[in-house]
């Protein structure tokens, strides 16, 4: 099935931009939503479709999808950002259509 | 609004089944798909399988067909899972999902899970 690969943890400065990556086989091709999941919460979704943010999320969140990485980037970002970050994209005709990445913890400093 | 509400933590033993409820609001139950998702203690999420509100129509993943059975109660708008012949290694936090768009067909697509539930922790242990 396909595999999504992400970095265990990302750090960054309050006001400062986080990108976290999402790396798969040809992951250009295919439409990549992101989560967020605070401690003890259920996740949320942040990003849908590479680039688009459901009602409510912040401008400050916007997400690219080209070649073989997607990238979820987190401007100006704030101490409340700082969770758990999974992409997620649609294998149609395998086994798990619906794959998730293994998550990202944003830590901010 | 959307409101997704999931019924209370579970202790199970091994060998046992459990069955985990999610009742929606909001919105016209029958429009949108449902996928489960769980999360064991401290790991990722595993997305267990879907069901079609509208037409009963499910998706499981093979590693868990078998054991997982997805279905709802469009009476009262409210969606199942059960899973059976419970291990250790089932002990998690289940969540519900509904898919974010109407797809047309009202099959499983690529669309997001826009709305989740608040989580059913269940434990399995002896």
């Amino acid at each position: 099935s396909y595999v999504l690969t992400q970095p265990p943890s990302v750090s960054v400065a309050p006001g400062q931009t986080a990108r976290i990556t999402c790396g798969g086989n040809k992951i250009g091709s295919r439409s990549v939503h992101w989560y967020q999941q605070k401690p003890g919460q259920a996740p949320v979704l942040v990003v849908y479709d590479d680039s688009d943010r459901p009602s409510g999320v912040p401008e400050r969140f916007s997400g690219s999808n080209s070649g073989n990485t997607a990238t979820l980037t987190i401007s100006r970002v704030e101490a409340g950002d700082e969770a758990d970050y999974y992409c997620q994209v649609w294998d149609s005709g395998s086994d798990h259509p619906r794959v998730f990445g293994g998550g990202t913890k944003l830590t901010v400093l | 609004q959307v409101q997704l509400v999931q019924s209370g933590a579970e202790v199970k033993k091994p060998g046992a089944s459990v069955k985990v409820s999610c009742k929606a609001s909001g919105y016209t139950f029958t429009n949108y798909g449902i996928s489960w998702v769980r999360q064991a203690p401290g790991q990722g999420l595993e997305w267990m399988g879907w069901i079609s509100a509208y037409n009963g129509n499910t998706k499981y993943p093979q590693r868990l067909q078998g054991r997982v059975t997805m279905t709802t109660d469009t009476s009262t708008s409210t969606a199942y899972m059960e899973l059976r012949s419970l291990r250790s290694d089932d002990t998690a936090v289940y969540y519900c999902a509904r898919d974010l768009n109407i797809v047309v067909d009202h099959s499983l697509g690529s669309t997001a899970m826009g709305s989740w539930g608040q989580g059913t922790l269940v434990t399995v242990s002896s």
